[in-house]
């Protein structure tokens, strides 16, 4: 069963950093591309970034380009999101998202981890 | 970036009967490497993480119902409930997931009538 935990969100003050983990188990990770999602409180569904299975390429919305990185370590089954220099309508929560390997559609989701952006 | 815009925002159908939602993009879509639709549908229930019920526009993910289907081509694409069922009371969105960035539609609320 395929299990992918999400970890460091939390509530920083404008400016601020954080990093998100999120933990995959079930699957060779290293054989599927991955990608973060958020929704802010009582919104939709807005695409973060994608990163390909081997970390050949990555993707950004533009509205995170250069302030967010996402990265994965295949050895430890983890993709990360580094968060920089982080606003208020960053308020999210940040679902990691597993590709469905045939496509980049999102076959399997997260829980999610709630971040908070406010002073 | 490709604008994905759903229609109705939000639809109320009676047990049984048929729900209809749509989805167009503002460009096509259609892969030219695969000849395939980017186009992918999901279910949201509250407090729950979206689930991905159709990929590829028509293709149903395994364990899916098959109460659900998609249809369309380039860039217009429609979600079908034939039978609507208590738990398909959901929030539905649509995206494309061939050209970055992969946009999501603004999502159609799904109530029972």
């Amino acid at each position: 069963e395929v299990q992918l935990v999400e970890s460091g969100g939390g509530l920083v003050q404008p400016g601020g950093s954080l990093r998100l983990s999120c933990a995959a188990s079930g699957i060779i990770f290293s054989d599927y591309g991955m990608s973060w999602v958020r929704q802010a409180p009582g919104k939709g569904l807005e695409w973060v970034s994608t990163m390909a299975g081997t970390g050949g390429f990555t993707n950004y919305a533009d509205s995170v380009k250069g302030r967010f990185t996402i990265s994965r370590d295949n050895s430890k089954n983890t993709l990360y999101l580094q968060m920089n220099s982080l606003r208020a309508d960053d308020t999210a929560l940040y679902y990691c998202a597993k590709t469905a390997g045939s496509s980049w559609a999102l076959a399997n989701w997260g829980q999610g981890t709630l971040v908070t952006v406010s002073s | 970036d490709i604008v994905m815009t759903q229609s109705p925002d939000s639809l109320a159908v009676s047990l049984g009967e048929r729900a209809t939602i749509n989805c167009e993009s503002s460009q096509s879509v259609l892969s030219g490497s695969t000849n395939k639709n980017c186009l992918a549908w999901y279910q949201q229930k509250p407090r729950q993480p979206p689930k991905l019920l159709i990929y590829w526009a028509s293709t149903r993910e395994s364990g899916v119902p098959d109460r659900f289907s998609g249809s369309g081509s380039g860039t217009g694409f429609t979600l079908t409930i034939s039978r609507l069922q208590a738990e398909d009371v959901a929030v539905y969105y649509c995206q494309q997931y061939c050209y970055a960035p992969h946009t999501f539609g603004q999502g159609t609320r799904l109530e029972i009538k």
